[in-house]
């Protein structure tokens, strides 16, 4: 099925370091979602985004809904091991008229203590 | 707190054998969804309910089929398991258009 271009595909960090990655789509999105995935359990919500231009923190993360609404970011600041995990976007395909849900092909990271 | 549950965490089976895959959410969201996750091919949607008793094909539905008899409940079932079918299977839950939520995910391994 069609997919969000996510970006970087993987990134190993040290431990304190702040890190971006960013969620890109042909098409416009109403809501962009962010989940954190660790191995072997389902994604967690991390941060919904339902307006453009919209900036949403939770703790160290920080999200944005980009003005075209083809696009978004998530930033981690100070990371520490625990951030590590496959981080994704995702939102409702409206466009198609159905309920369904595009996802972003993960981010995954690595803290490197 | 938001919640949605999935009946078994690991399951072991063996091909031929019928399977059932529970999923219960409390926030009373009209959409529920199946997917399987592999590694390498991302979460794929098995089939999505929208309604009571309603359904639909996701991308991959073969060999699968889904009951949602009550709101707050959706089954996946596979008729005749395959080794093929040996996944990660997640159930997820949303009001039309907003958030998804995520249950923790059942790892079936068919032998």
């Amino acid at each position: 099925g069609q997919q969000l271009n996510q970006s970087p595909q993987s990134m190993f960090i040290q431990e304190g370091e702040d890190v971006s990655m960013n969620c890109t789509s042909s098409s416009i999105f109403n809501t962009w979602l962010w989940y954190k995935q660790e191995p072997g359990e389902g994604p967690v919500l991390l941060i919904a985004l339902y307006k453009a231009g919209e900036l949403t923190s939770n703790g160290r993360l920080t999200a944005q809904f980009g003005i075209t609404r083809k696009d978004s970011f998530l930033n981690i600041s100070a990371s520490i091991p625990s951030d590590v995990g496959i981080y994704f976007c995702a939102g409702p395909d409206v466009t198609s008229g159905t309920y369904k849900y595009i996802f972003g092909t993960g981010t995954r990271l690595k803290v490197l203590a | 707190d938001v919640k949605v549950t999935q009946s078994s965490r690991y399951l072991v089976k063996r091909t031929g054998e019928k399977v059932f895959l529970e999923c219960v959410q409390d926030m009373d969201h009209e959409n529920m969804f199946w997917y399987r996750q592999d590694p390498g091919l991302g979460l794929r949607l098995i089939y999505f309910s929208y309604d009571v008793k309603m359904k639909e094909k996701g991308d991959i539905p073969e060999g699968y089929s889904v009951s949602r008899e009550k709101k707050e409940r959706f089954s996946l079932i596979l008729e005749s398991a395959s080794t093929n079918q040996t996944s990660m299977y997640l159930c997820a839950s949303s009001t039309t258009g907003k958030t998804q939520y995520f249950g923790p995910g059942t790892r079936l391994l068919v032998l």
